[in-house]
């Protein structure tokens, strides 16, 4: 059974053009994360929500938005998206009694043409 | 913060042979590690994970050992099958923060 979905797999988008990637999860877990991934490296923390606390990293581009409306869905918003930003967008949850153990999705491949 | 570095980059073995991958850390108040494996175009999947009151962790062919004093962990995989072939990385955490350090990345290769 699925416990972290995210849709869709593969999106294609014009340079520029705002995307919405979309997350979510039958876990119940307090804390969601988006990572983006580029070819051969590891992944990198954009942001995570504990709950309803939005917790941004410092280098993440103001490009990058998220949003939580409830506990099981989580978006990540591009508001215009240049080539550097095609990557694999992962998004990851975990308990708050164990934060340190995450859960990823299978990923948003993302091409800007 | 945290910094993990990840040896070696690639690596390749036989079937059958061992493979081990080692990790850094820096941060002496780390006290979880995870490892992840993640095949190609897949989502990263926990194979196996340390918790600093422990020195080594098993689970069937795959272990993990923890030396907190040198701060480094490794992966050990015994009797590699082709199926074991995929980039694995290590992290780092602590008790309090939710993120997670990754270490670069090992592309293992089991030759058939």
């Amino acid at each position: 059974d699925a416990m972290v979905i995210q849709n869709p797999r593969y999106q294609v988008t014009q340079f520029g053009k705002p995307v919405t990637l979309s997350c979510s999860q039958t876990l119940n877990h307090n804390v969601m994360y988006w990572y983006q991934q580029k070819s051969s490296q590891a992944p990198k923390l954009l942001f995570h929500y504990y709950d309803k606390d939005f917790n941004n990293e410092a280098d993440t581009p103001d490009n990058f938005q998220s949003r939580r409306p409830n506990t099981s869905f989580c978006f990540l918003d591009i508001r215009s998206p240049g080539l550097g930003d095609a990557a694999m967008y992962l998004c990851a949850t975990s308990i708050h009694s164990r934060p340190d153990t995450q859960y990823f999705g299978p990923g948003t491949r993302l091409t800007v043409l | 913060g945290e910094n993990v570095e990840q040896h070696p980059s690639t690596l390749s073995v036989q079937e059958g042979d061992s493979a081990v991958i080692k990790c850094t850390y820096s941060d002496s108040a780390s006290n979880y590690f995870p490892w992840y494996k993640q095949e190609l175009g897949k989502r990263p999947q926990l194979i196996i994970d340390i918790r600093s009151n422990v020195g080594e962790k098993k689970d069937q062919r795959i272990a993990v050992t923890l030396n907190k004093t040198a701060k480094h962990f490794s992966l050990h995989i015994t009797e590699t099958q082709p199926e074991d072939s995929a980039v694995y990385f290590c992290a780092a955490s602590k008790t309090g923060a939710n993120n997670l350090f990754f270490g670069t990345g090992t592309r293992l290769t089991v030759i058939p």
